[in-house]
């Protein structure tokens, strides 16, 4: 069964702060990885993650994907408290032909 | 662009009743999906669909749970009886490619509360 795992589940940092999110899997015939930011409705997205050592990034948010060791890192830079929400790891594969989600982190953000 | 629609956006029953939530997707896009998001988790499937076919209903509790995509457009999800572990957020995606290589659009979600 495909498995997501995201640490740490909860996070709390001072605006300036930079944090790493981490997310590891265990999917069979990987596809492709996304990241998403969920604050009080419905989760926007953030990155689609295909290929190993190819760093996304979108301002102060950057991602980078591992298949060799089945793990990505969502870094948020200077974070601010606009930043504060749950960031949800989603995998996709080629059997299932679905996203498995996630826990998510929980990230506030205090002025 | 519309993003995808959903209704309602809240909904409070009594346990043995029965609810139906709609979703309306982006336009164009062939994949729908309905999550069950409970507090403090992140979604879990419930069904997808490519265009009006069945893809994936395995996590569907089809004793309660029903969806149905006709016409390959709206989509509707239907929970009788309702239990009280069906509190949830009901989230409504919608994907242009081809299943599961591309970015979901979600819906804003319909809340349920069952008491």
């Amino acid at each position: 069964e495909d498995k997501v795992v995201q640490s740490p589940l909860s996070l709390v940092v001072h605006e300036g702060d930079t944090v790493t999110l981490n997310c590891s899997y265990e999917v069979t015939n990987f596809r492709s990885l996304l990241w998403y930011k969920q604050e009080k409705k419905a989760p926007t997205f953030l990155f689609m993650l295909t290929s190993s050592g190819i760093e996304k990034k979108s301002g102060r948010l950057s991602s980078i994907l591992d298949k060799k060791e089945l793990f990505s890192i969502l870094n948020i830079t200077a974070t601010q408290t606009g930043d504060s929400a749950v960031y949800l790891c989603a995998v996709g594969d080629n059997y299932g032909q679905n996203f498995v989600f996630g826990p998510g982190t929980r990230l506030s953000v205090l002025p | 662009e519309a993003g995808v629609a959903q209704s309602p956006r809240y909904k409070i029953i009594e346990k043995r009743q029965s609810v139906a939530f709609w979703c309306n997707p982006i336009s164009g896009h062939a994949t729908l999906y309905w999550y069950q998001q409970i507090l403090g988790q992140g979604p879990k499937l419930l069904i997808q669909f490519q265009n009006n076919g069945v893809v994936d209903d395995s996590q569907l509790p089809k004793d309660r749970f029903s969806a149905e995509r006709l016409k390959g457009v709206d989509s509707t999800l239907k929970i009788q009886p309702a239990k009280l572990e069906d509190s949830a957020v009901y989230l409504c995606a919608s994907s242009l490619l081809a299943v599961g290589t591309g970015e979901l659009f979600f819906g804003e979600g319909s809340r349920l509360t069952v008491l």
